[in-house]
């Protein structure tokens, strides 16, 4: 069965410091990867996505970067964070084609003081 | 792009009772596929069930069930016999079915549904 893992869990990071989050799938080949940000009281926000290795497509304008160095491992970095990059980060993936549904990981606190 | 919408933030039921939540959605696509998503408190995304747009049948899944009305673009999500457990956040999502691009999933903001013992 396929499983997505996902960590940190939480993450205390004071502005300007690097940050990487890392998310790996088992058990499939060729998903679709994503990245969401929640902020408290929305929705999930699509960050960025990807179709394949090394292919990365942004939503949204940010400090953030991401990249997909191995088929079923996704990385979301950044630099320097900024204290608006606080919030929760969920990775998720899907079936490449004829896929529906998205299969979430549980997701990255992230706390920037 | 799609929208969609949750025009309840807040929702509360009595336990064993009957609560609906409400969405619409807006698109130009005839064939896409439509979610409901559950986020306990340990905030994982959790799905709770799936309706394919070119499917009448409204979906079912226990004491979940969707109705799902394509021409007025809503779907709202019944669930029956409500348990503390069904105490969450509910976020309804769109995807187009097409097989071009992401395909990635569009969100409402979201229902809170608190359950009275």
């Amino acid at each position: 069965s396929q499983t997505i893992h996902q960590w940190p869990a939480t993450l205390v990071q004071p502005v300007g410091s690097p940050l990487s989050l890392e998310c790996t799938v088992e058990g499939t080949s060729n998903p679709n990867l994503y990245w969401y940000r929640q902020a408290a009281g929305r929705g999930l926000q699509l960050l960025f996505y990807s179709v394949g290795i090394g292919q990365i497509s942004s939503e949204v304008p940010q400090n953030l970067s991401a990249s997909r160095p191995q088929d079923r491992q996704f990385i979301l970095s950044s630099k320097k964070l900024l204290l608006s990059d606080s919030g929760f980060y969920l990775c998720a993936w899907s079936v490449r084609r004829g896929g529906t549904e998205a299969f979430f990981g549980q997701g990255t606190r992230l706390t920037v003081v | 792009a799609q929208t969609v919408t949750q025009s309840q933030p807040e929702m509360s039921v009595q336990e064993a009772e009957t609560v609906t939540l409400s969405c619409t959605y807006d698109t130009s696509e005839s064939d896409y596929y439509l979610f409901w998503y559950k986020q306990p408190p340990s905030r994982q995304m959790i799905l709770v069930i799936r309706q394919e747009a070119y499917k009448q049948q409204n979906a079912t899944e226990n004491r979940f069930s969707v109705n799902f009305q394509k021409a007025a673009k809503s779907f709202s999500l019944k669930i029956s016999d409500s348990q503390l457990g069904d105490a969450a956040m509910y976020f309804c999502a769109y995807r187009s079915a097409s097989w071009t691009g992401a395909n990635n999933l569009f969100f409402g903001t979201g229902t809170r549904l608190t359950v009275i013992p």
